[in-house]
């Protein structure tokens, strides 16, 4: 079974600039959550979905900030236009309804020059 | 609010010593309790989970960690190091039971294992 894939694994890009990341949740997953760990700070959530709506985006930072999940499959997070903050690295993770266990995908490192 | 604080930010152990890192959080209903751990360039990894029942939880790699309601501590221990142990360990608490579970980290803690 694949696990929670991310892509690209990594980016670099310049201030702003437009980056799109996108998840691929373990199959038949309801739940998708993005999670960013900025330099030197703790993993932090952004937000969940459960199938395509948003149950939670309460740690969105700002309107510069996008997510969709296209029909309760993948998902999309752009950033747009790109700061020098935003660096760091961006998780996608899944978990079937009801389950208390989060699977979490290798991350997509991003630079913001 | 729940939050999660990892007492040393890096840790340095012996190759064949104990390994302890500290965990102590702060929640205001019972909670759910997670360790993962990161190894180089990679994505996190659960390495044990605390729901309900025991409080002593093993989980993968030889690693275990025990619940302590009176001292709000999740400690994690593994008995001997090993040199694939190095990485980043993250304890992480949830307390929802509806539509998923939204973790809260600590900052993480770093393990370097000496030969």
């Amino acid at each position: 079974e694949a696990g929670v894939t991310q892509f690209p694994s990594h980016s670099v890009i310049e201030k702003g600039q437009t980056v799109t990341l996108r998840c691929d949740p373990i199959s038949g997953h309801d739940n998708l959550y993005w999670y960013r760990r900025v330099m030197g700070k703790e993993i932090k959530f952004l937000l969940h979905f459960v199938k395509e709506s948003k149950q939670d985006e309460s740690g969105m930072p700002n309107n510069r900030f996008l997510a969709e999940r296209t029909g309760g499959t993948y998902s999309t997070l752009k950033v747009q236009p790109a700061e020098l903050e935003d660096s760091g690295v961006y998780f996608c993770a899944s978990s079937p309804a009801g389950a208390n266990t989060i699977y979490f995908g290798e991350g997509s490192w991003l630079t913001v020059v | 609010a729940q939050s999660v604080t990892q007492l040393g930010s890096h840790v340095s152990v012996s190759e064949g010593a104990l390994v302890l890192l500290r965990c102590n959080y702060s929640s205001s209903v019972p909670p759910y309790l997670f360790w993962y751990v990161q190894y180089p360039n990679q994505g996190l990894q659960l390495l044990l989970k605390y729901t309900t029942g025991a409080t002593l939880v093993k989980g993968i790699n030889g690693f275990e960690a025990e619940f302590k309601k009176s001292e709000t501590s999740f400690h994690l221990t593994k008995p001997s190091a090993h040199m694939s142990d190095a990485a980043e360990y993250f304890c992480a608490v949830s307390v929802s039971r509806a539509a998923g579970n939204k973790l809260t980290f600590g900052g993480g803690t770093r393990v370097l294992v000496k030969p």
